[in-house]
């Protein structure tokens, strides 16, 4: 079945390290999104990309980075600058022209410890 | 600013009790209008895409409207298995994809 996987489903980070969650898709999907949530507000845009090796910043970019190298990965490194990273993480990807909107994978809880 | 706000945030219904959610957006031009549900420690899940006014959608207990200014979702003779938090997101025409979410609207339903 296609989908989109996100891994790990938890996330322990240290102070001061750095840890890359992963989005991988089989849709064939062309662009691919990182939202962050965190609870009583919305989701909200971290990064995005329409083609390969191509991406923008979305409204909260500071403290992460990404890379598109290849159409069905789409990884997201959340840096020590980040300084408040706990948070739920959902990968999504989109096929234009669509009447769906996005998939989305499953999510990863990220904790700082 | 493009910007979405649903009420209420949360809503306790007892089983048969229908209700509605409501999401109002303000928006430079709407490519669509998106639902969402969204269980515990789990991906949002797509229900309906409406993308003008007057339109409207149904699945199951649900159904959608749409007018200028907001979205209903209606929700007949719910169940418990409907309990859970409702997304509203828009897109913006001229937008790269980019979806604007409200802050969600959590369902409990009660046997």
């Amino acid at each position: 079945d296609g989908g989109i996987t996100q891994s790990p489903k938890y996330l322990f980070r240290k102070e001061g390290q750095n840890v890359t969650l992963s989005c991988e898709q089989n849709l064939n999907h062309d662009a691919m999104y990182w939202y962050r949530q965190d609870p009583g507000q919305g989701l909200r845009l971290i990064y995005y990309s329409q083609i390969v090796n191509d991406f923008q910043k979305g409204d909260i970019a500071e403290g992460y980075s990404v890379s598109r190298e290849k159409k069905e990965s789409f990884p997201l490194t959340v840096t020590s600058a980040q300084k408040n990273p706990t948070a739920f993480y959902l990968c999504a990807s989109r096929r234009e022209p669509t009447d769906y909107g996005y998939t989305f994978g499953s999510g990863t809880r990220l904790t700082v410890v | 600013e493009d910007q979405v706000t649903q009420s209420p945030e949360a809503l306790r219904l007892q089983e048969g009790e229908s209700s509605s959610l409501n999401c109002s957006y303000t928006v430079s031009g709407l490519r669509g209008l998106f639902w969402y549900r969204q269980d515990p420690g789990k991906g949002p899940e797509f229900l309906f895409t409406l993308y003008s006014a007057g339109e409207e959608k149904e699945k199951e207990r649900l159904k959608a409207t749409l007018t200028k200014k907001e979205s209903f979702l209606h929700i007949t003779a719910p169940k418990p298995e409907d309990s859970a938090t409702y997304l509203c997101a828009v897109q913006a025409t001229g937008n790269t994809g980019k979806l604007i979410f409200g802050q969600g609207t959590t369902l409990q339903v009660k046997p």
